[in-house]
């Protein structure tokens, strides 16, 4: 069974950083493009990063272009987000999810890590 | 920028009925990278559809997508009640890659 759990979120005060993980089961990360999506609680749908397999590209929405960094390690099966400069527009739930290859989709999502940015 | 304009913004309606959701692009998208998801309260979202009209694994056949260009559906047959929810459309366009939600519609219980 694919599971992503994420975790690390919490309460951040305007400008911090934080560092958000993806732990990945019941699949080869390492064949997998992978994804960050975030959602403010009762709103849609953004997307916020991606990674190749090995993580020589990674691409990032232009709201948080060199603020936030994506990457990887394949041999702990492991996603990372860190967040930087934070603002209260960062606040959200950040989802990690698996990038159902070909088809610009997410196949398979994790629950969510909820990181809120207030002093 | 791509812009996905979902409507209905809420629609409401019965058990039994059919659902149709509508998914405007501002510019033409490839079929191949149109999806759609189903988000439940409190739930992650799910992948419904992808490449505009093919299921993903284990989604019931009274799901079923279409369109092409700027103008897509989804389409539920017989509503269930496990199927009101809110759902998303997405599409992906590289060079430079981007991808985009539209911004929902939530399907109620009449």
């Amino acid at each position: 069974e694919v599971l992503l759990v994420e975790s690390g979120g919490g309460l951040v005060q305007p400008g911090g950083s934080l560092r958000l993980s993806c732990a990945a089961s019941g699949f080869t990360l390492s064949n997998y493009w992978m994804h960050w999506v975030r959602q403010v609680p009762g709103k849609g749908l953004v997307w916020v990063s991606r990674i190749d397999r090995d993580g020589s590209t990674r691409n990032y929405a232009d709201s948080v272009k060199g603020r936030f960094t994506i990457s990887r390690d394949n041999a702990k099966n492991t996603l990372f987000l860190q967040l930087s400069s934070l603002t209260a527009e960062d606040t959200a739930l950040y989802y990690c999810g698996r990038a159902y290859a070909g088809y610009g989709a997410v196949d398979y999502w994790g629950q969510g890590a909820l990181v809120t940015v207030s002093s | 920028e791509i812009v996905l304009t979902q409507s209905p913004g809420t629609l409401s309606l019965s058990p039994g009925e059919r659902a149709t959701l509508s998914c405007r692009a501002s510019q033409s998208v490839s079929s191949k990278y149109l999806t759609w998801y189903q988000q439940k309260p409190g739930q992650a979202p799910r992948l419904l559809i992808y490449a505009t009209s093919s299921r993903a694994t284990g989604i019931p056949d009274r799901f079923s997508g279409s369109g092409s260009g700027t103008d897509f559906t989804l389409t539920i047959s017989r509503l269930e009640s496990e199927d009101f929810a809110v759902y998303y459309c997405q599409q992906f366009r590289d060079s430079p890659p981007v991808y985009t939600f539209g911004q929902g519609t939530k399907l109620e219980i009449k």
